[in-house]
């Protein structure tokens, strides 16, 4: 168990809706990246956040956005959901510096199904 | 488009024997890491490796990362049944914005 909780475990979710999605930080860590794995394949990193700031992202549309909060806990907003959304969203909790993150603890996932 | 390519895609051996995957990356990095996961759960990092080092060893595993060739191994020894898993190797950078690129993986098969 690495100390990084997410939830829910899974949804399922409608065509043009919008997600939330939670992820709770290991304790000390000040660095949450999300990232999304379709079946099959590898993660892909979809943004991070350090002290509250993003400060890297990959290639996803802004309709994918995030928040980090003051205790560095985090949510991933989805709006407008398409059917390739459907995967598994991980987060993921370092402790790291503005110039990026090094080892990453992830939690166990949040399967989301688009229909 | 995924930075990191990992071969195998797939590896099938017997308990016992060595597991070599290896992971090639198209741009400068500052580290790179390897990470397993078991049937679509969290990942679990493994070890990482600076850009400045070429070898780190973390009880029966060993990697190696060539930054002239962008490319690293994860060598498994001693395999067991349990190391079944996908093996995925990451890259950080940080140009531009920070970014871990993961390549799609090399799924082990360790037969007891």
């Amino acid at each position: 168990e690495t100390g990084v909780t997410q939830s829910p475990t899974h949804l399922i979710k409608t065509r043009g809706q919008q997600v939330t999605l939670r992820c709770s930080s290991q304790s000390g860590h000040n660095t949450v990246s999300w990232y999304q794995q379709a079946l099959g394949q590898g993660p892909q990193f979809i943004f991070q956040y350090y002290r509250e700031e993003e400060n890297g992202r990959g290639n996803f549309p802004p309709r994918f956005s995030g928040l980090q909060f003051p205790n560095y806990s985090s949510e991933l907003n989805v709006n407008a959901l398409e059917l390739d959304d459907s995967a598994l969203y991980l987060c993921a909790s370092s402790l790291g510096t503005s110039g990026g993150s090094y080892e990453q603890y992830f939690g166990p996932g949040t399967r989301l199904t688009v229909t | 488009s995924q930075q990191g390519e990992e071969d195998p895609q797939a590896l099938s051996i017997q308990e016992g024997e060595n597991a070599t995957m290896n992971c090639s990356y198209k741009t400068s990095i500052n580290n790179l890491q390897w990470y397993r996961q078991n049937s679509g759960r969290g990942l679990v990092h493994l070890i990482l490796i600076r850009s400045n080092e070429r070898e780190k060893h973390s009880g029966r595993l060993r990697v190696t990362l060539d930054t002239s060739k962008k490319s690293s191994s994860l060598l498994i020894t001693a395999s067991r049944a349990a190391d079944t898993a996908s093996y995925f190797c990451a890259t950080d950078r940080n140009t531009g914005g920070f970014k871990t690129i993961f390549g799609a993986g090399t799924r082990l098969f360790v037969k007891a």
